[in-house]
C-alpha cells in the first residue's frame, strides 16, 4: 500500500492567517490526490481533486498544488468555520488517507 | 441531492458478524459512473477504505479485510450492504458509505458523498 504522511499533526493558528499542510506519498502517485475537510462529529467533505482542482462550491480560500510524491494544501485567510480536521487521499493505488492535520483557532 | 444513510447494530459481540446497509437516494446504485463503497474509521485515525460494489455487481475489496468481508447490493431497494465477519475490537470504529467516481480504475477516483457514518463497537 501507499502510505501516506501528513505533517503537521495539527496547528493552532489566528483568523486570517495563512495555514499550509502538507503530504507526502511513499511513491509517486502523479497528481492522483485528493483533500478533505472533517468537522466534529461529521463525515469528510471533498474539497479539492487531483492534487489542484476546487470541488464546486468550495471557497476560493482553499487550495491544493503539487505532484509526485509531495503535496500541499493552502487556506489563505482562516476562517472560524475552518476549525476541522484535514485528510489527504491517494487513489494510485488502492485507496489510502493520510493521518489528518487538526486546524484550531 | 445525492444522499446515503447507513443503517445497524451499533454494538457487535466478538467473533460475530457485523451487518450495516447503506439506502441511496437521489441516484440509482446502478449507475456505471460509479462505485458504492463502505469506509471505515477508528476514534482519533484516518478513514480506510472497506471495498465497494459497482453496478454490474463486481466488488474489490481492501487486502487486509477480504477475507472477512463481504459487499451486496439490491437494486430494487437502491442499497448496498456491508458484511464484516469475525470481528474483534480492532474493527470498532465509525463506518460510512460513499459513492466514489468510476474513471476507468480498479477503484474510485474520490468519495462524494459519504453518508454521516454510524459508530460499531466491538464489546461483549
Amino acid at each position: 500500500d501507499i502510505q501516506m504522511t501528513q505533517s503537521p499533526s495539527s496547528l493552532s493558528a489566528s483568523v486570517g492567517d495563512r495555514v499550509t499542510i502538507t503530504c507526502q506519498a511513499t511513491q509517486n502517485i502523479g497528481v492522483y490526490l485528493n483533500w478533505y475537510r472533517q468537522k466534529p462529529g461529521k463525515a469528510p467533505d471533498l474539497l479539492i481533486y487531483d492534487a489542484s482542482n476546487l470541488e464546486t462550491g468550495v471557497p476560493l480560500r482553499f487550495s491544493g498544488s503539487g505532484s509526485g510524491t509531495h503535496f500541499t494544501f493552502t487556506i489563505t485567510s482562516l476562517q472560524p468555520e475552518d476549525i476541522a480536521t484535514y485528510y489527504c487521499q491517494q487513489y494510485d493505488n488502492l485507496p489510502t488517507f493520510g493521518g489528518g492535520t487538526k486546524v484550531q483557532i | 441531492q445525492v444522499q446515503l444513510q447507513e443503517s445497524g447494530p451499533g454494538l457487535v459481540k466478538p467473533s460475530q458478524t457485523l451487518s450495516l446497509t447503506c439506502t441511496v437516494s437521489g441516484d440509482s446504485i446502478s449507475s456505471d459512473d460509479f462505485f458504492w463503497n463502505w469506509i471505515r474509521q477508528p476514534a482519533g485515525k484516518g478513514p480506510e477504505w472497506i471495498g465497494h460494489i459497482y453496478a454490474s455487481g463486481t466488488t474489490n475489496y481492501n487486502p487486509s479485510l477480504k477475507s472477512r468481508v463481504t459487499i451486496s447490493k439490491d437494486t430494487s431497494k437502491n442499497r448496498f450492504s456491508l458484511e464484516l465477519h469475525s470481528v474483534t475490537a480492532a474493527d470498532t470504529a465509525v463506518y460510512y458509505c460513499a459513492r466514489g467516481l468510476a474513471s476507468g480504475y480498479d477503484w474510485a477516483n474520490w468519495f462524494d458523498p459519504w453518508g454521516q457514518g454510524t459508530l460499531v463497537t466491538v464489546s461483549s
